[in-house]
């Protein structure tokens, strides 16, 4: 079965400083999609950042970059230059074929922010 | 803003009684996808619609239904509710159900149901 591992529940990182949350995914396909949802205390979901799973290179929107490894079947965000507003739950999702393309969530990581 | 539309934004009821919640998608999105959170837990997805026809089910109790309509709204039927229904109900839509850009969900606010 897919799964979606967020190893870490919480972390915290220091205004302006760079800080990296890890998600490993479960699947036998090569072509599939990943995303990191962002949940802050309003409790909107946020779509973040999406990677399909073709493409080489690392997907970036601003602050945010992924590092997917694809045989290690690993796919961290890295948040640069840390804002109080990045204060929020996150979360790791997988869409492939062998899910029917529902996506596949990971548990979050909390993510503290000291100012 | 997503472009998903969510009402109620909060719903206060009593165990036993029945609510319906609606969602419109963003438009052209044909997908509808109904999850469940529960207080500092995860999502569950509930059940997906794909241009009025159930696409997938998820963990959805018989007491619960949904329905998608010609126009693409939702609505997800609560009934019998009791007090562990209590969570926040997120409708998020996608373009169809697989492929490019269809696989990103947008999600609304979310509505919050509270059982008394």
């Amino acid at each position: 079965a897919q799964t979606v591992t967020q190893s870490q529940p919480e972390m915290s990182v220091q205004e302006a400083e760079t800080v990296t949350l890890s998600c490993t995914y479960d699947t036998s396909e090569s072509d599939y999609y990943l995303f990191w949802y962002k949940q802050p205390p309003s409790r909107q979901m946020i779509l973040v950042i999406r990677q399909e799973a073709y493409k080489q290179q690392n997907a970036t929107e601003n602050r945010f970059s992924v590092n997917f490894q694809k045989a290690a079947k690993s796919f961290s965000l890295k948040i640069s230059d840390s804002q109080l507003g990045d204060a929020a739950m996150y979360f790791c999702a997988y869409g492939g074929w062998d899910s029917n393309y529902q996506l596949i969530w990971g548990a979050g990581t909390k993510l503290i922010i000291k100012p | 803003d997503s472009g998903v539309t969510q009402t109620p934004k909060h719903l206060i009821t009593a165990t036993g009684q029945r609510v319906t919640l609606r969602c419109s998608p963003r438009s052209g999105d044909l997908s509808v996808y109904w999850y469940q959170q529960s207080l500092d837990q995860g999502l569950q997805f509930l059940i997906q619609y794909y241009n009025g026809e159930e696409r997938a089910k998820g963990n959805i109790l018989e007491r619960f239904s949904a329905q998608q309509f010609p126009d693409l709204h939702s609505e997800l039927n609560l009934s019998s509710l009791e007090l562990g229904d209590s969570a926040l109900y997120f409708c998020a839509s996608s373009p169809a159900t697989s492929g490019g850009d269809a696989d990103t969900q947008y999600f609304g606010p979310g509505t919050r149901l509270t059982v008394l």
